[in-house]
């Protein structure tokens, strides 16, 4: 059971480069989200859908982009990568409405030079 | 807007010393969920507390929803070197999940 699945790993952009992370789930959970964690400030809502064709935005959307063709996956853009969104960026899902436990990916650390 | 903070930041511990972390909304939550990161790993579900007033136990592990229900708490009694980690609590609302900062435990053995 592959849970929540996130690619790459690691990535480390030149500012102004663009990339897609991924995020896959084979749990048939309607709501996906993307957080992403810096020192000291927790986990914080990049961006979150509730089901395919619906996303919307969390505490921090500016700089990514989402969208969500199909139930399993919800990939994250950076259009133009800065040096401010180098961080670790996790991936989660929920088979509830929005309350339930959370699923999380095992994380992808962007280094944006 | 919403917000979930989280005391204290960092907190150092012999092993076999008792360890609490409390998390404050600004507004009432339907739930809190904790939520528990080894160091190097993503984060793990923990618990959901829904009750106001409610306490859960899980092992050596004690949770907590205030009455009003915009505060909460872990406790976990004589820490081992396993329980290392961040812990954070998370107040979901109309879709979004707003996580606390977090308390990094460190365990001395």
């Amino acid at each position: 059971n592959a849970g929540v699945t996130q690619t790459p790993k690691f990535q480390v952009l030149k500012t102004g480069q663009s990339m897609t992370l991924q995020c896959a789930q084979d749990m048939n959970h309607e709501y996906m989200s993307w957080y992403r964690q810096d020192p000291g400030m927790g986990l914080r809502l990049i961006h979150y859908s509730v089901g395919a064709g619906i996303t919307d935005q969390g505490e921090v959307p500016n700089g990514y982009n989402v969208s969500r063709s199909t139930t399993e996956d919800f990939p994250l853009r950076l259009l133009s990568a800065a040096p401010s969104q180098t961080s670790v960026y996790f991936c989660a899902s929920n088979g509830g409405t929005g309350t339930g436990e959370l699923f999380f990916g095992e994380g992808s650390r962007l280094t944006v030079l | 807007g919403q917000q979930v903070m989280q005391i204290p930041q960092y907190q150092h511990v012999q092993e076999g010393e008792d360890f609490t972390t409390y998390c404050n909304s600004s507004t009432t939550l339907s739930n809190i969920q904790w939520y528990k990161q080894r160091p190097g790993g993503h984060p793990v579900f923990l618990i959901q507390l829904v009750k106001s007033g409610e306490v859960k136990k899980q092992k050596r592990l004690t949770f907590q929803f205030g009455e009003a229900k915009k505060n909460s708490s872990l406790h976990i009694t004589a820490t081992q070197t396993t329980d290392v980690g961040t812990y954070f609590c998370a107040g979901p609302r109309f879709n979004k999940f707003y996580f606390g900062s977090g308390t990094k435990l460190n365990v001395k053995p």
